[in-house]
């Protein structure tokens, strides 16, 4: 693997708390990304990052905020959780091989995220 | 909105056969494509990436790439039962890195 580590794997949450999934990796990739997806609707992108403090949104960043103060870590957190909210997260980063070449977007294994 | 668009499925091809999995795609200033699949309960894997027009293999998968048609295709010879899974379409964004997938179609290799 590319050396991505999302955390934790499963998490159980009630309505109305605040949740933080970390992605963290290894190899100093500028690009991370969260993304969820929902059967019916496949993988969306939440917000991603392209360095340090540099985040944007993506297309279903409602509700959502991120943060990502060193290169390694990409947290994305729910302020106040909902059931609209339960999902599978990935986190993906955009990868390079030797001589810097672009080789694609690895994933994390994912967070299942159940809101009752 | 970018739009990726996939066949729906589900797909069903007899062990040893060709599956043919198609997309298009919105964006025309789209350079990179990929192909992913993702087995039940698992993360995406990248399986193909595409850059320039034509064809592109590597083992038993051909990548297909038309710019000028906003089409890119995957070809899955010899099929195996472990070949079963889902198979996501996914395009970067030609202004930023951003990707974005399509709904995935599923692929079911019959013994």
């Amino acid at each position: 693997d590319a050396g991505i580590t999302q955390s934790p794997r499963h998490k159980v949450t009630e309505t109305g708390t605040p949740v933080t999934l970390r992605c963290h990796q290894t190899e100093n990739h500028r690009y991370m990304y969260w993304y969820r997806q929902d059967p019916g609707h496949g993988l969306r992108l939440i917000h991603y990052s392209y360095g340090v403090k540099d985040t944007d949104k993506g297309e279903v960043s409602d509700g959502y905020s991120v943060s990502r103060s060193k290169t390694e870590d990409f947290l994305l957190t729910l302020e106040s959780a909902t059931s609209s909210q339960t999902s599978v997260y990935f986190c993906a980063i955009r990868t390079f091989g030797q001589g810097s070449l672009f080789t694609g977007y690895t994933f994390g294994s994912g967070t299942r995220l159940t809101v009752v | 909105q970018k739009e990726v668009e996939q066949n729906s499925g589900p797909l069903s091809v007899p062990e040893g056969a060709i599956a043919s999995l198609n997309c298009t795609y919105s964006d025309r200033g789209s350079q990179s494509f990929f192909w992913y699949r993702q087995y039940s309960g698992k993360s995406p894997e990248l399986i193909m990436s595409i850059y320039s027009n034509g064809d592109k293999e590597d083992g038993r998968f051909t990548a297909q790439l038309n710019k000028a048609s906003q089409y890119v295709s995957l070809l899955i010879r010899d099929s195996q039962p472990s070949d079963s899974a889902t198979y996501l379409c996914a395009v970067e964004d030609g202004a930023n890195s951003k990707l974005t997938f399509g709904k995935g179609i599923t692929l079911s290799v019959r013994p």
